[in-house]
């Protein structure tokens, strides 16, 4: 079955970092687009990085400098790597699995996990 | 342009038809993919590119573009299609982003 598990979110305080797991079954990360997408409260959904199965990286303008993005493909998880941290990063962090590997169609999502920024 | 425009809320019948729709400039390059968001779930995959449901979605949820803009369609909306619905696509800008559009609350009364 392929499954995606993120864990890894917690409280933390302004300018500090936090990294961020999702751990995949059913399929090798380092096959896929894979990518992170976040939700504030009470807020729509807000695209913030994606790596290609090639290993290239983009981000959104909003976390660029800031986030990175990796996976192990041993273990086959990916990571989105947040640095300063800023209280308009607090959000539901999801990880999905592009099913078609070009157009970031999500078509597997995780059940995300909650990141608050607050001192 | 990196911006996706949706109606904040929409509203349908029970059993009746209701169009979503989705504008923005990067429509006119790349097909867009619709997600059904309920309270406390994680966003799912209704209907993606030209015309595919992913395995499990009912036929009643459809999708068409045309220039600019995108719509999903349900026909004979249910009780369990009310949710948030967000559009999203590729940036046509050459930026290899992502865009989502603000989401449409969809009420089935």
């Amino acid at each position: 079955e392929v499954q995606l598990v993120e864990s890894g979110g917690g409280l933390v305080q302004p300018g500090k970092s936090l990294r961020l797991s999702c751990a995949a079954s059913g399929f090798p990360v380092s096959s896929s687009y894979m990518s992170w997408v976040r939700q504030a409260p009470g807020k729509g959904l807000e695209w913030v990085s994606v790596l290609y199965s090639e290993g290239n990286a983009y981000y959104a303008d909003s976390v660029t400098g800031r986030f990175s993005i990796s996976r192990d493909n041993s273990k086959n998880i990916l990571y989105l790597q947040m640095n300063n941290l800023k209280s308009e990063d607090t959000a539901v962090y999801f990880c999905a699995r592009d099913l078609t590997d070009y157009y970031y169609y999500l078509g597997v999502w995780g059940a995300g996990t909650p990141v608050t920024v607050s001192s | 342009s990196s911006e996706l425009t949706q109606d904040p809320s929409v509203s349908v019948a029970l059993g009746q038809t209701v169009r979503i729709t989705c504008q923005g400039d990067s429509l006119r390059n790349y097909y867009t993919g619709w997600y059904q968001q309920k309270p406390g779930q994680a966003p799912l995959l209704v209907f993606y590119g030209v015309n595919n449901r992913p395995s499990g979605i009912p036929d009643r949820f459809s999708g068409s573009s045309s220039g600019d803009t995108a719509s999903l369609t349900i026909t004979g909306a249910q009780a369990e299609d009310e949710a948030d619905y967000y559009c999203s696509s590729r940036d046509n800008s050459g930026s290899h982003r992502g865009v989502f559009g603000g989401g449409t609350k969809l009420s089935v009364l």
